[in-house]
């Protein structure tokens, strides 16, 4: 089966523009989660959306923002994008319907902002 | 709120060793414990998880890990370490089973020498 899919895989932005990431998730998984990965902060948790609606957010300014479709497909976008913005997100998916699961994880978009 | 601390940022070993990765956490309720591994430039792949019963689970690549409530800990570990074991290992925990929010440690790096 198809795993989580994140597009595109590499991208470099100027600071003060925006930006928007993609993931789709393993079929039939409900629930997407997005984190940043930068070598000082480690993994952090940004947000994560269930069915549409943002269950959990993480401690991350406004600028970081997210949306799910209907399809589960999931959305994340940076506004004012500052250098420190420069990182590996990395999306994961989980919870079908009537199974414990546990997180499977995109190959990330390397995000670079100069 | 949960976290986790990983013991040691990089741990090196000989190819045949003994491998052991630290992870201790902090939960107000009994966790879902995980053990995650994160080759160059891709996402996180499962290596082994706990959730309930058996307290030693075993995982993919030779890896095992044992659950000890009283230590609040989830060690690593691998009879055997081989070159292709050279990765990077996250240890997480969630406090529900199936949505993908998780709170991880900052990571070990394991280096294998000849």
């Amino acid at each position: 089966k198809a795993g989580v899919t994140q597009t595109p895989r590499y991208l470099i932005k100027t600071r003060g523009q925006q930006v928007t990431l993609s993931c789709s998730p393993i079929s039939g998984h409900r629930s997407v989660s997005w984190y940043q990965q930068t070598p000082g902060q480690g993994l952090q948790f940004l947000f994560e959306y269930f069915s549409e609606t943002q269950r959990n957010k993480g401690n991350f300014p406004g600028r970081f923002s997210g949306r799910q479709f209907s399809n589960s497909r999931s959305e994340m976008n940076v506004s004012t994008l500052e250098l420190g913005d420069s990182a590996l997100y990395l999306c994961a998916s989980s919870w079908r319907q009537g199974e414990n699961t546990e997180a499977f994880f995109g190959q990330g978009t390397r995000l670079t902002v100069v | 709120a949960q976290s986790v601390t990983q013991l040691g940022s990089h741990v090196s070993v000989s190819e045949g060793a003994l491998v052991l990765l630290r992870c201790n956490y902090s939960s107000s309720v009994p966790p879902y414990l995980f053990w995650y591994v994160q080759y160059p430039n891709q996402g996180l792949q499962l290596l082994l998880k706990y959730t309930t019963g058996a307290t030693l689970v075993k995982g993919i690549n030779g890896f095992e890990a044992e659950f000890k409530k009283s230590e609040t800990s989830f060690h690593l570990t691998k009879p055997s370490a081989h070159m292709s074991d050279a990765a990077e290992y996250f240890c997480a925990v969630s406090l529900l089973l199936g949505y993908s929010t998780l709170t991880f440690g900052k990571g070990t790096m394991l280096l294998v020498s000849p």
